[in-house]
């Protein structure tokens, strides 16, 4: 099986810099997905890590440590938009190489 | 040029009943995943298909039961409906199965259920 875990809440100011932490164990690691989900809509893609290291695009990174079974997303520059829930997802190589599994989503919410 | 699309957007019915949400995706992908999302926002894998394959199936009661007439289309057919079935379902599709590096999978809008 799998657990996933990231903090259930996080606040953070307009412009300001923000982690979100996510840690898992699996078995069968195939790589490790960010989405942001804003209420009422679907979940879309923001990042993609399976090597160790960090991935930029744009104000978002995201860095992964697969010894440590670690990763975070990394937000510059908070915008008012940015609040959001932010998922941690693993893919496992069970189940035909591309069964997600995701944590229970960060809250963020960005204040002026 | 929606490219995963469900419908319906919304759906009340009644305890006992019989639904059923459909799901097309345009991208021209592979496989087709099925998600429910409780009231806690907690996503979780229901089935996946691949090219009208079965390859992902979760410890879902069998009142569930999801149809693919082909790889564009997933639907997801729900007897006897039950309180607990309340939530969000949401469609997903991805360009092959195998996990590849790009196989990133892309969200439908989402059905949101009510049973009263």
């Amino acid at each position: 099986g799998q657990n996933i875990d990231q903090p259930t809440e996080m606040t953070a100011t307009e412009g300001a810099i923000v982690q979100i932490n996510c840690t898992y164990q699996t078995s069968g690691f195939n790589g490790l997905f960010w989405y942001q989900q804003h209420a009422g809509e679907a979940p879309t893609f923001l990042s993609y890590n399976v090597l160790d290291g960090l991935e930029e695009k744009g104000r978002f990174s995201s860095f992964l440590s697969r010894s440590k079974g670690y990763s975070y997303l990394l937000l510059k520059e908070l915008q008012m938009k940015d609040s959001a829930s932010y998922l941690c997802a693993v893919r496992d190589k069970a189940g035909g190489g591309n069964k997600l599994t995701f944590g229970t989503g960060t809250q963020l919410k960005v204040e002026l | 040029d929606t490219a995963v699309s469900q419908t319906p957007k919304y759906l009340v019915t009644q305890m006992g009943n019989d639904k059923s949400i459909k799901c097309e995706q345009n991208l021209g992908h592979d496989t087709m995943y099925w998600y429910k999302q409780d009231s806690k926002k907690f996503l979780k894998i229901m089935f996946s298909y691949n090219n009208k394959e079965l390859i992902i199936n979760e410890t879902v009661p069998n009142r569930f039961s999801p149809k693919s007439p082909d790889k564009a289309h997933l639907n997801l057919h729900i007897n006897s409906l039950e309180l607990g079935d309340s939530a969000v379902y949401f469609c997903a599709s991805s360009q092959v199965p195998s996990g590849g590096a790009s196989d990133t999978q892309y969200f439908g809008p989402g059905t949101r259920l009510t049973v009263l």
